[in-house]
């Protein structure tokens, strides 16, 4: 069956534009991440949500990075005016049950370059 | 200090050899413990669950120590194809709502033939 898919894969702005990254999850998965890769790091934890509730988002480096979920599924990762520091390779994951701890599948992110 | 740490590595081991990763976290109330895999340009995968009791899948065998919050990853007769990078995994204990995972920098392993 299909997996996480990602869109753009690539994504390359200019400092001080706003971008957009796109999540679809696996169909019916309630819990959705957003995770933030730098190089040569481990994927770090940005943002949670349960069907559209945003639960937890205390890994959100600004207030230039905003997500939402706004029908339980697709979910938009948002940062207004990019800095250098944000480029990065952005992954979402999803998994099948809320409060469980069910494997996260992720996509294949999207790689960010700011310049 | 980060919450979980790993070896960098690189480890350059030859084809059959033995390896093994270690890594350790700092949430002794941490809940569950994974290693991922991570390929080159590619998205982590789950490549076991690890457990108190210890684990084996196949060459993998994984092993957790909570008194020494220490976990390892223990792979025999290394094939050019597990060449990746190995994320050490662990999800706090759930205070809240979330299920966020805590991953290590990761240990680059590159197997020679």
């Amino acid at each position: 069956g299909a997996g996480v898919s990602q869109s753009p894969r690539y994504k390359v702005a200019k400092r001080g534009q706003d971008v957009a990254l796109r999540c679809d999850p696996i169909s019916g998965h309630v819990s959705l991440f957003w995770y933030q890769q730098a190089l040569g790091q481990g994927p770090e934890f940005l943002t949670y949500f349960q069907n559209e509730a945003q639960l937890d988002k205390s890994g959100l480096p600004s207030d230039r990075f905003f997500a939402e979920r706004p029908e339980g599924s697709v979910s938009t990762l948002k940062i207004q005016r990019t800095q250098q520091e944000d480029s990065a390779v952005y992954l979402c994951a999803s998994s099948a049950i809320a409060g469980v701890s069910y494997e996260q599948y992720f996509g294949p992110g999207t790689r960010l370059t700011v310049t | 200090r980060k919450e979980v740490e790993q070896d960098p590595g690189p480890f350059n081991v030859p084809e059959g050899a033995t390896v093994a990763f270690n890594c350790t976290y700092s949430n002794s109330a941490s809940q569950s413990f994974f290693w991922y895999r991570q390929d080159c340009r590619k998205e982590p995968k789950l490549l076991m669950s690890v457990y108190s009791s210890g684990n084996e899948d196949g060459r993998f065998t994984a092993q957790l120590n909570r008194a020494s919050q220490y976990i390892s990853l223990l792979i025999r007769d290394s094939k050019l194809s597990d060449s990746a990078t190995y994320l050490c995994v662990v999800k706090p204990v759930g205070g809240g709502a979330t299920n966020k995972l805590i991953f290590g920098t990761g240990t680059l392993l590159a197997v020679q033939p």
